[in-house]
């Protein structure tokens, strides 16, 4: 069974901080990955990623595959940065289903 | 392209009916994985669909049940509606197993 474990549960944020989110995983997997979930619900996919790094505008992902651990760093954050960010990674037994931490909800004030 | 797409997007229902929500993937994805999230549970996998066969679930009841047809749109059905179904329900997209998943906007449903 593969755990998967975020820290912190909860974060706040003065704008134009950096902010680092962190997720631990217990099993060897293929890829992670990083989600983002706004109030209201809708889930946007922001990264996946089996090694190495990952930017896209402000947000940067890494993985190391032999620590088992990720990071998920926003640059500059801004209000609209607030939301649940999630990191999932694949069932050991199953690629296809995916196994979801608790999530970090990040408040991000002006 | 059209992202993926859900509805009905809010519903409510009252104990012991049945629901179904619909999905319908990226234009070319193969794959939809729905997937459950309430406060309590967080999200869970409830089973995932490819070229039309179920290829895994997830461990809930029986009542909850899906299909996807030759154009790729899924359902999921649930029936016997109990309190604790409450929940947003997500599909997600992918063209291929173990690939990016695309999530659409979620159902949300309430049981009264």
């Amino acid at each position: 069974k593969n755990e998967v474990e975020q820290s912190p549960q909860n974060l706040t944020a003065q704008e134009g901080e950096f902010i680092t989110i962190n997720c631990s995983y217990s099993v060897g997997i293929s890829a992670l990955h990083w989600l983002q979930q706004h109030p209201g619900g809708g889930i946007v996919s922001l990264f996946m990623l089996s090694s190495g790094k990952k930017k896209h505008g402000r947000l940067i992902a890494t993985i190391n595959i032999q620590e088992k651990h990720s990071s998920l760093h926003i640059t500059a954050s801004h209000p609209r940065d607030s939301a649940v960010y999630i990191c999932a990674v694949p069932s050991v037994y199953n690629t296809d289903k995916l196994i979801f931490g608790t999530g970090t909800r990040l408040q991000v004030f002006p | 392209k059209a992202g993926v797409t859900q509805t009905p997007r809010y519903l409510i229902k009252t104990r012991g009916q049945q629901v179904t929500l619909s999905c319908s993937p990226i234009s070319g994805h193969r794959s939809v994985s729905w997937y459950q999230q309430t406060p309590g549970q967080g999200l869970q996998f409830l089973f995932e669909y490819f070229s039309e066969t179920q290829r895994n679930k997830g461990n809930f009841p029986g009542r909850f049940s899906g299909r996807q047809f030759s154009n790729s749109r899924s359902e999921m059905n649930v029936s016997t509606l109990e309190l604790g179904d409450s929940a947003l329900y997500l599909c997600a997209s992918s063209s291929l197993s173990g690939g990016d998943q695309f999530f659409g906007p979620g159902t949300r449903l309430t049981v009264l």
